[in-house]
């Protein structure tokens, strides 16, 4: 079964850009039944989905953080990454990569064990 | 934008009860893209039911779900104490992407 380990630094300063990688295991990143997607969670939204990408590279990003939101895929390495620019305090939480399968219906079936990130000065 | 609504916000049982989970959409939406999620502290969440009423893999059969349109119901048939968690349903739209609802908290 696939197993999804995050990864990236636990401390970002206002204004500056968080990066998260994701490595994938158990299974290729290259596969059409699925997308790869980041959720975030804290105790003021609680759940929220971030984006997601597939292995062509398309991306669908939560309409509330487009404009500040870059997802790649790097099919060599089996990883996928996430840029959120301009961040503030809002933006910390918890953050889980997990596999998203689309087909005939859309859910998360696979998710990493979470990375928390804080936004600080 | 569709909005997703959990109730209740808390729910105390005893083991061997019945909970019934509410979530209710803003708008109707397709039951093909809804789930309910467990989630136990510290963990992350666990996809328990997808397309509203498909039980996940290796997810026991005291977990059932159904409903369509704008209301839907996660059941637990003879709650056990490993079942304390936090519930969330899901839904995914073209046009918005991935809503989690707040989620109801389940006790014993």
């Amino acid at each position: 079964q696939l197993q999804l380990q995050e990864s990236g630094p636990g401390l970002v300063k206002p204004s500056e850009t968080l990066s998260l990688t994701c490595s994938v295991s158990g299974g290729s990143i290259i596969n059409n039944d699925y997308y790869w997607g980041w959720i975030r969670q804290s105790p003021r939204k609680g759940l929220e989905w971030v984006a997601s990408v597939q292995h062509t590279g398309y991306t669908f990003i939560n309409p509330s953080l487009k404009g500040r939101v870059t997802m790649s895929v790097d099919t060599s390495k089996n990883k996928f990454s996430l840029s959120l620019t301009s961040v503030t305090d809002a933006d910390t939480a918890i953050y889980f990569c997990a596999s998203q399968f689309c087909t005939g219906s859309c859910y998360f079936d696979y998710w990493g064990q979470g990375a928390h990130f804080t936004v600080s000065s | 934008e569709i909005v997703l609504t959990q109730s209740p916000v808390t729910l105390s049982l005893s083991p061997g009860e019945r909970a019934t989970l509410s979530c209710r959409a803003s708008q109707s939406v397709s039951s093909a893209y809804f789930a309910w999620y467990q989630q136990k502290p510290g963990r992350a969440p666990r996809v328990l039911i997808y397309g509203a009423s498909t039980r996940a893999t290796g997810i026991p059969a005291r977990f059932s779900g159904s409903g369509s349109g704008t209301d839907f119901t996660l059941t637990i048939n003879r709650l056990e104490p490993e079942d304390v968690a936090m519930y969330y349903c899901h839904h995914y739209v073209s046009s918005q992407g991935f809503t989690f609802g707040p989620g109801t908290k389940v006790t014993i």
